[in-house]
């Protein structure tokens, strides 16, 4: 049911820069509304990530970094780590939901 | 320390009805918006609905005819419950605090519930 779209997986080594993805339509980011990334690491809750298109919560390391434009948001990682191996959901309102909605996630992995 | 805790029968039969409970401890209760969050195995996230400051509830399009949120302001504690439940419901299903702040996010989760629907 998801209506923001992800690429399923993406790849990288350790140092280097992936970025993920999140495709959304006029009743959500298009409709001027804000991206947040989470980070879900098997097995456990999902973590806030960045929040409002481009800030980072307390805690959360710079190599982390977002942004919008339009219909679509990025999640950049630069210094890939071993510990950055996990999903990552972008979420957002969607007005026509009247309600939050997720991305389909995407699946880091570390070479 | 905030934090959700979270529980309720973990395993059902078909057309049963699905009950949760999520404590908050150590924060404040009525000031934020709370929610439940659900994930179909080796799925993606999927948002069931949300509780306001004054109550008033707010549910996805898809589950409506089905599902019920309630709240204890008196015991911090939010409430699911969600109604002739099939296979396809069964998930991990998360409270969580929001949305809320700029962006309309969520920052504080439960730990999750497995409910498992299964003849």
């Amino acid at each position: 049911q998801s209506v923001l779209t992800q690429p399923p997986s993406v790849s990288g080594a350790p140092g280097q820069r992936v970025t993920i993805s999140c495709t959304g339509s006029s009743s959500n980011l298009g409709g001027g509304y804000d991206v947040n990334w989470y980070q879900q690491l098997p097995g456990t809750a999902p973590k806030l990530l960045i929040y409002a298109n481009t800030n980072r919560p307390s805690g959360v390391p710079d190599r982390f970094s977002g942004s919008k434009s339009g219909t679509s948001a990025s999640l950049a990682i630069t210094g890939l780590q071993t510990e950055d191996e996990a999903d990552y959901y972008c979420q957002s309102y969607d007005s026509g939901l009247s309600g939050s909605v997720f991305g389909t996630g995407t699946k880091v992995t570390v070479l | 320390q905030e934090q959700l805790q979270q529980w309720g029968a973990g395993r059902l039969k078909p057309s049963e009805t699905l009950s949760l409970t999520c404590a908050v401890y150590g924060g404040s209760f009525s000031a934020y918006y709370w929610s439940w969050v659900r994930q179909s195995p080796g799925q993606g996230l999927e948002w069931i609905g949300e509780i306001n400051y004054s109550g008033s509830i707010t549910y996805n399009p898809s589950l409506k005819s089905r599902v019920t949120m309630s709240r204890d302001t008196s015991e911090n504690r939010v409430f699911l419950k969600l109604t002739s439940v099939t296979a396809a419901d069964t998930a991990l299903y998360f409270c969580a605090r929001g949305p809320r702040g700029p962006g309309w996010f969520f920052d504080l989760w439960g730990r999750g519930t497995l409910v498992t629907v299964s003849s």
